[in-house]
């Protein structure tokens, strides 16, 4: 199975901050990788698709970058609802195993 | 608007069975890969099982393999996950998905359900 190791576990930043989230997989998934902003109490939302692509009306703030195994997730300039945990995904292999990151939670300092 | 609205779960004892349901509205349901993802309390997210749009193509992770049972019904525009010999380890939150671009999930799930809660213990 592929692992997806997503870094920092958690994340503290200000209003206004550039921010990364690292997600790396255990082998090559070229740009089959996901975004997801989830938060507390509430359903996943996807953000990012096939490592690049923003998903319809998600703000242009985010940004996500990568391939093969190392991506990243951006976000440009910290707004207060971006306070969540995130999670990447990766779809390289059979539905079976479309594997999560174990999730990065931003909070705010 | 699109919708997914997930019911059917509950406390339930261990050995038990649970059948869970997720009604779509607003998309023609019979054009999409449909999924469950579950969370376990204070967990990340887990996939759980997979079904095409015709339900002719099913997966499941392992740790469910021989105890759930994913299907559809297209005409109700329905999703059902049935859960049988429930263990501890099942508690979560469970989501029903939609996979996006109407293909097999590999650009995401787009739309998720509400979520409904299964516990299992004793």
């Amino acid at each position: 199975d592929i692992q997806m190791t997503q870094s920092p576990s958690s994340l503290s930043a200000s209003i206004g901050d550039r921010v990364t989230i690292t997600c790396r997989a255990s082998q090559n998934i070229t740009s089959y990788l996901n975004w997801y902003q989830q938060k507390p109490g509430k359903a996943p939302k996807l953000l990012i698709y096939a490592a690049s692509s923003l998903q319809s009306g998600v703000p242009a703030r985010f940004s996500g970058s990568g391939s093969g195994t190392d991506f990243t997730l951006t976000i440009s300039s910290l707004q207060p609802e971006d306070f969540a945990t995130y999670y990447c995904q990766q779809t390289y292999s059979t539905p079976r195993e479309y594997t999560f990151g174990q999730g990065t939670k931003l909070e705010i300092k | 608007q699109v919708q997914l609205v997930e019911s059917g779960g509950g406390l339930v004892k261990p050995g038990g069975s649970l059948r869970l349901s997720c009604a779509a509205s607003g998309f023609t349901f019979s054009d999409y890969y449909m999924s469950w993802i579950r969370q376990a309390p204070g967990k990340g997210l887990e996939w759980v099982s997979y079904i095409n749009s015709s339900g002719s193509t099913i997966y499941y992770t392992d740790s469910v393999k021989g105890r759930f049972t994913i299907s559809r019904d297209n005409a109700k525009n329905s999703l059902y996950l049935q859960m049988n010999s429930l263990r501890a380890e099942d508690t979560a939150v469970y989501y029903c998905a939609r996979a996006s671009r109407g293909g097999p999930g590999a650009y995401g799930m787009d739309v998720w359900g509400q979520g409904t809660t299964v516990t299992v213990s004793s």
